[in-house]
């Protein structure tokens, strides 16, 4: 199974501020990595697919890159409505296994 | 516009079972597969089980290989998880889900319901 890390676990950032996310797999994974953004008692919402795609209605301070084992989520200027956990799923082979997840809280 | 709707959770005893249900609309169904998703109080997503668009393909975590079936019925647009052998530690809010681009089994989670929770407690 391919396993999914994310760095960090948590964070506290203030608004304004450009937030990233790392996540890494245990093996190339294609690129086939998508991002969740996770609130409570919401359901899960895509923001990013295929690495660096972003969904559509996502806002455009959203962004995601990296290839092979190695991907970066970022928000580039951090808004009260994105607080949030966020979480990185690979999609390469079955389990379609998710991150850990990164909290993203204000400071 | 695409709607998933969870129901069958509830409070059951460790080693019994239930079946949780699934309902879609706004989208043709057949075209699409679909795979569940749970979430423990506190923990993170954990990926549970995937069927393809016509029910002939369906992968499973291992956590629960061998005690949940996922399936579907294309005739009531309804996705389905059958869940044997229950444990405390499947005590989590279940959601449904389709991917996002049609036929294909591997693929993003574009649409999710609310979620359905399942109390495993004796």
């Amino acid at each position: 199974d391919i396993q999914m890390t994310q760095s960090p676990s948590s964070l506290s950032a203030s608004v304004g501020d450009k937030v990233t996310i790392t996540c890494q797999a245990s093996q190339d994974i294609n690129d086939y990595l998508s991002w969740y953004q996770k609130k409570p008692g919401k359901a899960p919402k895509l923001l990013i697919f295929d690495a660096s795609n972003l969904e559509t209605g996502v806002p455009l301070r959203f962004s995601g890159s990296g290839s092979g084992t190695d991907f970066t989520f970022t928000i580039n200027s951090l808004e009260p409505e994105d607080i949030a956990t966020y979480y990185c799923q690979q999609y390469d082979n079955p389990p379609f296994t998710f991150g850990p997840g990164t909290k993203v809280d204000f400071k | 516009q695409v709607q998933l709707v969870e129901s069958g959770g509830g409070v059951v005893q460790p080693g019994r079972s239930l079946r949780l249900s699934c309902a879609a609309s706004g989208f043709p169904f057949n075209n699409y597969g679909m795979q569940w998703v749970r979430q423990a109080p506190g923990k993170g997503l954990e990926w549970v089980a995937v069927i393809s668009h016509d029910g002939t393909t369906r992968f499973y975590s291992d956590s629960v290989k061998g005690r949940f079936i996922i399936s579907r019925d294309n005739s009531k647009n309804t996705l389905y998880l059958q869940m044997y052998s229950l444990r405390v530690e499947d005590t989590t809010v279940y959601y449904c889900a389709k991917v996002r681009a049609p036929v294909v089994v591997a693929a993003p989670l574009g649409s999710w319901g609310q979620g359905t929770l399942v109390t495993v407690s004796s």
